[in-house]
Order: structure tokens, then sequence, then C-alpha cells
């Protein structure tokens, strides 16, 4: 079965700080794996998008790497910012049958 | 300026009744979604349509019904056979179907609540 699995389930860390968000997939084949960000609320928004030929995207303070030898994906968001409360979904298109897969997303906190 | 329009924002509806969420987009995108997210759930897809007077059935279609008849705009009916429709939905759309590369736009969701 296809799965998008996102660690960890919620995170809190404090105003300015690094963090690092997990996504492991057992999809195969993928043509893109996603970020979004999605505030409370409100629609997702796209982060980055990787095919499986590349191996980081960075976009601003947030950077995407993907292994896809271990089939894992990380988003790394440095020197947080209170913005950054949201919460972060991975998302696996797969290469057939126009399905994508959502994984259930971090809610990541940030405190002042 | 371009973009994914939901509407309403906010949406109350009585057992037993119909109501229909409204997405319009100005992208000229052929592409649109619809998906239902519940707390702890990743996205659920409804119906897509790839190309106008066309549309095919997600993972959850059942007490749901979609149109596209424009290009522009992809409503959502919630019908009464709907047994748990109290969700937050997203519509969405893109330049085609998911293909390597497509960016993805999300409106900004209509939250339903049934009373």
């Amino acid at each position: 079965k296809n799965q998008v699995e996102q660690s960890p389930q919620s995170l809190i860390i404090l105003e300015g700080k690094n963090c690092t968000l997990q996504c492991n997939y057992t999809v195969s084949p993928f043509s893109n794996l996603r970020w979004y960000k999605q505030d409370t609320g409100r629609g997702p928004v796209s982060l980055t998008i990787m095919t499986f030929s590349e191996n980081t995207k960075s976009n601003g303070r947030y950077t995407a790497t993907l292994d896809a030898d271990t089939k894992q994906s990380s988003l790394h968001i440095t020197a947080s910012q209170l913005s950054d409360s949201a919460s972060y979904i991975c998302v696996v298109d797969l290469n057939r049958d126009d399905k994508i897969i959502f994984g259930k997303g971090t809610r990541l906190h940030i405190l002042p | 300026d371009g973009g994914i329009t939901q509407s309403p924002k906010y949406l109350f509806r009585k057992e037993g009744q119909n109501v229909t969420l409204s997405c319009e987009q100005n992208l000229n995108h052929d592409a649109m979604y619809w998906y239902r997210q519940d707390p702890g759930q990743g996205l659920r897809l409804i119906y897509y349509s790839q190309i106008v007077n066309d549309f095919q059935k997600g993972d959850i279609a059942e007490g749901y019904s979609v149109s596209r008849e424009k290009k522009e705009s992809f409503p959502l009916t919630v019908t009464s056979a709907q047994k748990n429709p109290t969700a937050f939905y997203l519509c969405a759309s893109s330049i085609t179907a998911y293909v390597q590369n497509t960016e993805a736009f999300f409106g900004q969701g209509t939250r339903l609540t049934v009373v």
C-alpha cells in the first residue's frame, strides 16, 4: 500500500531555532515530492517541489532534501520565525494514474 | 490578481439539505480538484476534473457531486447522502493533471458545519 508518513506529529521550538521535519514514503515509482505549508484555516501553499532525480531544493529559509534510496525527505527550517507556526504537509505524486498521496502533516509551533 | 477563490469561507447546513461550495480560478488551468480535510488526517480527494465537461471520482466521492461547465469553475455539491459532511473543503487547480513539476494551487478553503 502506498503510504506517506510524517514525523513528528507536532513540534514546539523557540523562535530563532532550527528544526527538521521528516517524511518517509513507500510510494513507488513517483514523479514529484512536494512540501506545503498550511496555516490554520487556510489552504496549503507550496514550498518546494522535487522530482525523483533531485536531492535538494531551497526556498528562502526552507530547504527540502530527498533521498530516493532510503525513501526519505526532510524539510529543514532555519532561524524560525513566529509566522512559521503552521502545519507542514508532505505530498507524493505517483507516476501513474494521476494519483497523489498526502501525509497527515506535522504541526509546528514557534514560541517567542 | 490571478488565483483560486473559494466561497463561502464558512457554511452551515441543516441535516438533509444539499449545499454547493464554489471554486473559481482565473489561472487558465485545465485541471481542478476537490479535497476534504478532517482533523488529524491527510487531504482526501473527492473529485477531479482534467478538462471542461469531464470529471472523475476520487477516493471519497460518495455523497458528493460536481460539474465542470466552464474552465474557470468547479462547484462541489454536498448532498444529503453524505453522512458526515462536517469538514474543511479545499479546492485546487493545476495547469494539467499531476505530471512532473506541475504546481498545484489551493484555495483558502470552506469550512462546512452541519447543524
